[in-house]
C-alpha cells in the first residue's frame, strides 16, 4: 500500500496568515494526488485534483503544487471560514489511502 | 447535479452485520463514467476507502478488511449497497458513499459525497 504522511497534524494561524501543509507519499505517484476541506459535521469536499487543478468555485487563495512523493497545499491568505481539516489523498493505485489530515485553526 | 445519499442502521451489534445502501439521484449510475463508493472515518480520525463498485457488479475492494466486505448495485433503484460482516467496535465510524471514476483526468478521486451516517457498533 501507499503510505500518505500528512504534516502539520495542526496549525494555528492568524487571519492573513500564509498557511502552508505537506503531503508525502512512500512512493512516487506522479501527480495523481488530490486534497479534500472537510468542515466540522460535513463530509470531505474535493478542492484540488491531479497536484493542482483547483476545482470549480474553490477560491483561488488555495493551490497546490508537487509531484513524485512531495506535495504542498498553500493556502495563501487564511480566512476565517477556511477552518477545517484538510485531507490529501493518492488516486494512483489501489488500495486508495489517505493522509492522517491536518487541522487548520484560526488563533 | 449528483446527489447522493446513505441509509441504514445507526446502529449494530457486535458480530452482526452492517447493511447500508446509497441512493443516487441527478443522474444514473448506468453510465461508463460512474463508479460508486464507500469510505469510512472513525470518529475523530481519518478516512479510510472501503471500496468501488461498477454498474456491471465489478468491485475493488480494500485488503485490510479481506473477505468481510460485499457491495452490490441495482440500477433499477440508481442505488449501491455495502454489506459488512463480522462487525466490532473497531468499525464504528461514519460511512460515506462517494462517486469515483476511472477516467484519464478524474480517476480515483471523491466527488460528491453523501452527507455520511454514523454507524455504531455495540450491544
Amino acid at each position: 500500500d501507499i503510505q500518505m504522511t500528512q504534516s502539520p497534524s495542526s496549525v494555528f494561524a492568524s487571519v492573513g496568515d500564509r498557511v502552508t501543509i505537506t503531503c508525502r507519499a512512500s512512493q512516487d505517484i506522479g501527480n495523481w494526488l488530490v486534497w479534500y476541506q472537510q468542515k466540522p459535521g460535513n463530509a470531505p469536499k474535493l478542492l484540488i485534483s491531479t497536484a493542482s487543478t483547483l476545482q470549480s468555485g474553490v477560491p483561488s487563495r488555495f493551490s497546490g503544487s508537487g509531484s513524485g512523493t512531495d506535495f504542498t497545499l498553500t493556502i495563501s491568505s487564511l480566512q476565517p471560514e477556511d477552518c477545517a481539516t484538510y485531507h490529501c489523498q493518492q488516486t494512483d493505485n489501489f488500495p486508495r489511502t489517505f493522509g492522517q489530515g491536518t487541522k487548520v485553526e484560526i488563533k | 447535479q449528483l446527489q447522493l445519499q446513505e441509509s441504514g442502521p445507526g446502529l449494530v451489534k457486535p458480530s452482526e452485520t452492517l447493511s447500508l445502501t446509497c441512493i443516487v439521484s441527478g443522474g444514473s449510475i448506468s453510465v461508463s463514467s460512474f463508479y460508486g463508493a464507500w469510505v469510512r472515518q472513525p470518529p475523530g480520525k481519518g478516512l479510510e476507502w472501503i471500496g468501488d463498485i461498477y454498474y456491471t457488479g465489478t468491485t475493488y475492494n480494500n485488503p485490510s478488511l479481506k473477505s468481510r466486505v460485499t457491495m452490490s448495485v441495482d440500477t433499477s433503484k440508481n442505488q449501491f449497497s455495502l454489506r459488512m460482516t463480522s462487525v466490532t467496535a473497531a468499525d464504528t465510524a461514519i460511512y460515506y458513499c462517494a462517486r469515483t471514476s476511472r477516467g484519464p483526468v478524474t480517476k480515483g478521486r471523491f466527488d460528491p459525497w453523501g452527507q455520511g451516517t454514523l454507524v455504531t457498533v455495540s450491544s
